[in-house]
């Protein structure tokens, strides 16, 4: 149950857009189309951005966008605003009713 | 809309227990997979465990297997996770989470557990 891998920080300035990747293995990302994003702000609870890879809850701006190749997937947010400054992470279901998340990235918005 | 509130954080020893508790807001509770997840501080999230909307099926983390218990009382629309053998590296936020699709879709506030001594 080894963590996925993220980049522990990305950044861009506000309009631009950023990709955070998130590799795991054939067991967890690779095997199922179950990968989720997850926004934190600090002190606060964490926010569901995309679920099934692509999919956004409602509410979720269409600025965030998903997608996955082999063993890793991507978080893309395009149109960077100052209140998407927070720590990201990913999540694969594992199989067997097993989760695992990414280490998280943090990303700023200059 | 479903609301998550956790219970039961506290101080206790290494080697202690320790039960939290979940509750459930709306009428699918006995149909939702649920999960635990934890934060240490100033670290990332953790998946400690989920279980079955009927309890029938759970799991848990490699790091909390054999200590740490899941269950619910879908009566009452409460999740708990029963922490036993307790750890300093168990210290950190618990967080409760309805599953939806495999991801987590609501996120209670979290309840607060250190383990010093």
């Amino acid at each position: 149950q080894s963590a996925l891998t993220q980049p522990r920080s990305v950044s861009g300035s506000p309009g631009q857009s950023v990709t955070i990747s998130c590799t795991g293995t054939s067991s967890n990302v690779g095997a199922y189309n179950y990968v989720s994003w997850y926004q934190q702000h600090p002190g606060k609870a964490p926010n569901l951005m995309l679920y099934d890879v692509t999919k956004r809850p409602s509410g979720v701006p269409d600025r965030f966008s998903g997608s996955k190749s082999g063993n890793t997937a991507s978080l893309t947010i395009s149109g960077l605003r100052a209140e998407d400054e927070a720590d990201y992470y990913c999540c694969s279901y594992a199989g067997r009713y097993t989760w695992v998340f990414g280490g998280g990235t943090e990303l700023t918005v200059l | 809309e479903v609301q998550l509130v956790e219970s039961g954080g506290g101080l206790v020893q290494p080697g202690g227990s320790l039960r939290l508790s979940c509750a459930a807001s709306g009428p699918t509770f006995s149909r939702d997979w649920m999960h635990w997840v934890r934060q240490a501080p100033g670290t990332g999230l953790v998946w400690v465990s989920h279980i079955t909307g009927d309890g029938s099926r759970m799991n848990y983390a490699d790091s909390v297997k054999g200590r740490f218990t899941i269950s619910r009382d879908n009566a009452k629309n409460t999740l708990y996770l029963e922490m036993d053998s307790l750890r300093a590296e168990d210290t950190g936020v618990y967080y409760c989470a309805k599953d939806q699709s495999y991801s987590m879709d609501v996120w209670g506030k979290g309840t607060t557990v250190t383990v010093s001594s």
